[in-house]
């Protein structure tokens, strides 16, 4: 199975913040890798597909890169709604695996 | 509008079953895959199960393997997942989700149903 390791697990942030978010992959998934947003008691939302691809109506201050083992999730200027936990998750193989979540918290 | 609403869940003994429904819309449901993914009280993602458009073809995490089934019908418009011999380790709230471009990144989600295994 492909372990998906994010860092950090928490991260606390002001309104206007670049925040950048690190997913591993324990072995090459090319580009296959998705990014979630969720918000407590909601559904997982998509944000980002194949590494960079920005889902359709997820605002460009979102953005995906990266590819073989690393990526990342940037977020270039925080707003207040943007607080939440994201995921990364890879269909290169299956099982499909997510990362453990990293929580983007108010400072 | 692409909608999807669970049904089903509940309060389960251990070793008891459940029949999850996922009744979707404002989409052509045969064009795409879906998946089971589930949540635990407090913890993260984990997907349960895929099907593809036809029903021919079914992936399992291996800790649901023979145990749980997911089926499709296509004229309903209507996921299915079957739950046998429930454990507490499977309480969490289930989605059904539909696929994106691929088979297996999930672009649209239902609201969940919550699946209690307790005596």
């Amino acid at each position: 199975d492909i372990q998906m390791t994010q860092s950090p697990s928490t991260l606390s942030a002001s309104v206007g913040d670049r925040v950048t978010i690190t997913c591993r992959a324990s072995q090459s998934i090319s580009s296959w890798l998705a990014w979630y947003q969720q918000k407590p008691g909601k559904a997982p939302k998509l944000l980002i597909y194949k590494a960079s691809s920005l889902e359709s109506g997820v605002p460009s201050r979102f953005s995906g890169s990266g590819s073989g083992t690393e990526f990342t999730l940037t977020i270039s200027s925080l707003q207040p709604d943007d607080f939440a936990t994201y995921y990364c998750q890879q269909y290169n193989s299956y099982p499909l695996t997510f990362g453990q979540g990293t929580e983007v918290e108010i400072k | 509008e692409v909608q999807m609403v669970e049904s089903g869940g509940g309060l389960v003994q251990p070793g008891g079953s459940l029949r999850l429904s996922c009744a979707a819309s404002g989409f052509t449901f045969s064009s795409n895959w879906m998946s089971w993914v589930r949540q635990a009280p407090g913890k993260g993602l984990e997907w349960v199960a895929n099907i593809n458009q036809d029903g021919g073809g079914k992936y399992y995490v291996d800790s649901v393997k023979g145990r749980f089934t997911i089926s499709r019908d296509n004229a309903k418009n209507s996921l299915y997942l079957q739950m046998n011999s429930l454990g507490a380790e499977d309480t969490a709230v289930y989605y059904c989700a539909r696929s994106g471009i691929t088979c297996c990144d999930f672009a649209y989600w239902g609201q969940g149903t919550l699946v209690a295994v307790s005596s």
